[in-house]
């Protein structure tokens, strides 16, 4: 089955600073790829996804690249704010088969002052 | 609009007892998810729906049973609690036949003793 693995574990940023989450994939299969952010006491909200016919999709300072050569897929955030302040999920999978989306264990992204 | 609910948000149980979780979704979904969230792991999938009348098992499934009882509301059921339960719990749903573009419930805290 697919396997993700996801770092670094914890971030600290500094506010206005950029923060990279990267994960990595096994299965050659999968073809969605999306970020969840979830806050304390909240469940997980999508924020961005990428599919595996294009590289690379932004929204405003949220950005998401694929690479399928390497497996790899990484969340980029531009200009942190407090508020991104969160852990962040990727996950994995093939799309048409719920049972095949498989989650990274999270990242927790802290934003200084 | 509420988007996914879930009932109750905490419970303590003890080993042996029976419990419902209850989700409904006012969203007008096809798809209905239950995930259980463990620290380190990530989500797994427990059990998916893809439409009323029919239930699938997913990564972890041992333990549990479903009810779609409609289109809004999918049910997970305890038989006979186990520590290893012990979880944070996350009903989700979604409008795509593929699966992609989830909503999360805000989570149920589930501890059992």
């Amino acid at each position: 089955g697919e396997n993700v693995e996801q770092h670094p574990s914890t971030l600290s940023v500094q506010e206005g600073d950029s923060a990279v989450i990267k994960c990595t994939y096994s299965d050659s299969a999968s073809n969605y790829f999306p970020w969840y952010k979830q806050e304390l006491g909240k469940g997980p909200q999508l924020i961005i996804d990428i599919r595996s016919n294009v590289g690379e999709k932004k929204d405003q300072r949220i950005a998401v690249t694929l690479n399928k050569t390497a497996k790899h897929f990484s969340l980029h955030i531009t200009e942190t704010q407090p508020e991104d302040s969160a852990v962040y999920f990727c996950a994995g999978g093939n799309t048409g088969t719920a049972s095949k989306l498989t989650f990274g264990t999270g990242t927790r992204l802290q934003v200084t002052l | 609009n509420a988007g996914v609910t879930q009932t109750p948000k905490f419970q303590v149980l003890k080993t042996g007892q029976s419990m419902t979780l209850q989700c409904a979704q006012d969203m007008n979904h096809n798809s209905m998810y239950w995930y259980r969230q463990d620290p380190g792991m990530g989500l797994r999938l427990i059990y998916y729906s893809a439409s009323e009348g029919t239930t699938d098992k997913g990564e972890v499934p041992n333990g549990y049973n479903v009810s779609r009882l409609n289109k809004r509301e999918f049910s997970l059921r305890l038989e006979s609690a186990a520590p290893s339960q012990t979880s944070v719990y996350f009903c989700a749903s979604s409008s795509r036949q593929d699966h992609t573009e989830a909503f999360f419930g805000q989570g149920t805290r589930l501890t059992v003793v």
